[in-house]
């Protein structure tokens, strides 16, 4: 069965440091991974994903992430954090295309300090 | 993106009664699911809503306690019966497919809370 591993459950950085939230997965094939932002209050928004091509995917807000299969790893980085990043972030796992059911990680709470 | 309505945005129920929660969409679209979020934690799937058949429950999960509708193939509903405060959480609608896109965009989902 798939799974997600985010092993910081809340990570404190001061605005304009970078970011780098770890995220491992294990699924037999090969995933199709995923990075979501949860606003307090707010849905669900897509940051980014990976199907498939380059490992370094860019997405929206200024964020990428690595796909790295030798580590299991989809790790989301950013280079200057703002305020307005304070949020939850959630690393997902898919087991094709998108259309079927997405397994979520725990989520890292991010807090940006001036 | 798609956009996705949920009715009630919130509610505060009492212990043994039931909520219906409705989810529409703007477009139609292939895949419909609900997620449970309880406080602090992450999403849960619950069940993937089948346009005209009976939906498909994840573990844990049964029919008899969240009943899944889905008529057509822009809305859907899901009811939370015999509450109990266990059940508070944030319960959010997701499609995939909309417009030939498959990416899964959610609702704003609906915070329950069970008094």
């Amino acid at each position: 069965a798939q799974s997600v591993t985010q092993p910081d459950i809340h990570i404190t950085v001061s605005e304009g440091a970078s970011l780098e939230l770890r995220c491992n997965y294990s699924y037999g094939a090969t995933p199709y991974l995923f990075w979501y932002v949860q606003s307090p209050g707010q849905g669900l928004q897509l940051l980014l994903k990976y199907f498939s091509g380059d490992t370094l995917v860019q997405g929206i807000k200024g964020f990428e992430a690595e796909f790295k299969r030798s580590q299991s790893s989809f790790n989301l980085r950013k280079p200057s954090v703002h305020w307005s990043d304070a949020a939850e972030y959630f690393c997902a796992v898919g087991d094709s295309g998108g259309y079927q059911k997405v397994t979520f990680g725990i989520g890292t709470k991010l807090q940006v300090i001036p | 993106s798609a956009v996705i309505s949920q009715k009630p945005s919130r509610d505060i129920c009492q212990r043994g009664t039931s909520l219906t929660i409705q989810c529409q969409v703007d477009s139609q679209v292939t895949m419909m699911f609900w997620y449970r979020q309880q406080p602090g934690q992450s999403l849960t799937l619950i069940a993937t809503a089948n346009q005209g058949s009976e939906a498909t429950y994840e573990s844990g999960f049964v029919i008899d306690k969240f009943p899944i509708s889905r008529p057509n193939l822009t809305f859907s509903t899901l009811t939370v019966s015999n509450m109990s405060p266990e059940d508070s959480s944030i319960y959010l609608c997701s499609v995939t497919g909309w417009r030939g896109n498959n990416e899964q965009f959610f609702g704003p989902g609906t915070r329950l809370t069970v008094l």
